[in-house]
């Protein structure tokens, strides 16, 4: 399975852009990058997943580099509720199972 | 629409015990994962089941089993219980398996052994 390396902390200041980067220097042409999130004491929750191109969805935009080897998650605004984990996932759908191989992530504090 | 819902929310055994964790995946979800999270590690992958079949199995000893039953929920059974077992059991249920849907996870079961 191929892996992705993220930074172990982060902080922004609420209502400031996060930029949270992700490398995947191993990245197969069949694996979807993905990014979710875990809340203190809850389970981790979907943000978003790319392949080739940017994306956009109501939580977040993802960059993805030309060459696929890295990505951003981008938060427009960051507020306190998206102090979390982010772990930057690389999923591949031609596999047999749609498992997930999480890493450490990236532990974001936001200041007020 | 009920998310996926797991019981209990925390549980207490004893080493050498053996423990059992419910799932019930989100309505018309076919497949559903478990995963072990060691306190300050990421989600670990131990099981996915799909339509009753086992679909995958991760690096956990023979003491890990699961099953999943005809109404899609699922049961998780971990036998002669470690110190090292002592973690947040995280189930997720998708759609299917070799697909492009959002895998949804519960909120976990905490268990303590002590």
């Amino acid at each position: 399975d191929a892996k992705t390396t993220q930074p172990n902390s982060m902080e922004s200041n609420e209502e400031e852009p996060v930029h949270l980067p992700c490398n995947h220097s191993t990245i197969s042409g069949t694996d979807y990058i993905h990014w979710y999130r875990q809340l203190p004491s809850q389970g981790p929750e979907y943000v978003i997943h790319g392949l080739t191109s940017n994306v956009n969805n109501r939580m977040a935009s993802l960059a993805i580099a030309e060459d696929r080897k890295s990505s951003t998650l981008i938060l427009h605004r960051a507020t306190l509720r998206d102090a979390a984990v982010y772990y930057c996932i690389l999923r591949d759908f031609g596999g047999a199972t749609n498992k997930l191989i999480f890493g450490t992530g990236t532990l974001l504090a936001v200041q007020p | 629409d009920a998310g996926v819902t797991q019981s209990p929310t925390h549980l207490i055994k004893t080493r050498g015990q053996q423990v059992t964790l419910r799932c019930s995946p989100i309505s018309g979800h076919k497949s559903v994962s478990w995963y072990q999270q060691v306190l300050g590690q990421g989600p670990q992958f131990i099981f996915q089941y799909y339509e009753k079949e086992e679909r995958g199995r991760g690096n956990f000893p023979d003491r890990f089993s699961a099953r999943q039953f005809p109404n899609y929920s699922s049961e998780l059974n971990v036998n002669a219980l470690l110190l090292g077992d002592s973690a947040l059991y995280l189930c997720a249920s998708s759609l299917a398996v070799k697909d492009g849907n959002t895998i949804y996870f519960g909120e976990g079961s905490w268990l303590t052994v002590v």
